[in-house]
């Protein structure tokens, strides 16, 4: 099954608290798995990247944590920041190919 | 920094037009791909280019929707004629060498309204 699920649709969190998004997938093939960040107008820029030998990754306030017998993933945003507001996309790629196949996208408001 | 360049960034044609967009991956990318995004969705794939060869253009609607990429480098993706439903903005992505575990990088996108 080609498909990638996020939730939630919309978020909102106040300046300083935490901003979680999940992704649920089924297509055991995927190898890899972004997130983008999107500002309005914008083509997505790449955030963070995890592989599914990996439980965790952490760059600055951003981390993935990644569960690969239950197939999901998830973009945890620390100490969010009014600037942090955009739509969020996971991706995942299956493992022939390189396509990347999108979540519905998570649009994030973080109040000041 | 190195950037995906397209253009143009804006379009507005009338149903039954052709329209072109153009793609300027990075430097050295080997692989390109444009991807449609309808608003308020994620990015979805109409075709990936290895250099000049198509590798998959399975979401491609090849009765309106052309692409190439002659020399392995730029590419052009055009649609004729032109419907309500293509609006949407394009996007074109490059990634690096081939051994298939290099991040995609997005250009700003190509924004299509057709009235």
């Amino acid at each position: 099954q080609q498909q990638v699920k996020q939730s939630p649709q919309s978020l909102i969190v106040q300046k300083g608290g935490i901003s979680i998004i999940n992704c649920a997938y089924e297509n055991t093939a995927f190898d890899y798995f972004p997130w983008y960040q999107q500002f309005p107008g914008k083509g997505p820029a790449l955030l963070i990247a995890i592989r599914p030998d990996v439980s965790e990754k952490k760059e600055g306030r951003f981390t993935i944590s990644f569960n690969k017998s239950a197939k999901q993933f998830s973009l945890h945003i620390m100490d969010s920041q009014p600037g942090d507001s955009a739509t969020y996309f996971c991706a995942a790629r299956s493992n022939w190919g390189g396509k990347l196949i999108f979540g519905q996208g998570t649009e994030l408001s973080v109040k000041p | 920094e190195a950037e995906v360049a397209q253009s143009p960034r804006y379009k507005i044609t009338e149903k039954s037009q052709a329209v072109a967009f153009w793609c300027d991956p990075i430097s050295g990318h080997a692989t390109l791909y444009w991807y449609r995004q309808i608003l308020g969705q994620g990015p979805e794939l109409l075709v990936q280019f290895q250099d000049e060869s198509v590798v998959d253009d399975s979401q491609l609607p090849k009765d309106r929707f052309s692409a190439e990429r002659l020399k392995g480098v730029d590419s052009t993706l055009k649609i004729q004629p032109a419907e309500l439903g293509d609006s949407a903005m394009y996007l074109c992505a490059s990634s690096g060498p081939r051994d298939g575990y290099n991040e995609q990088f997005f250009g700003p996108g190509t924004r299509l309204t057709v009235l």
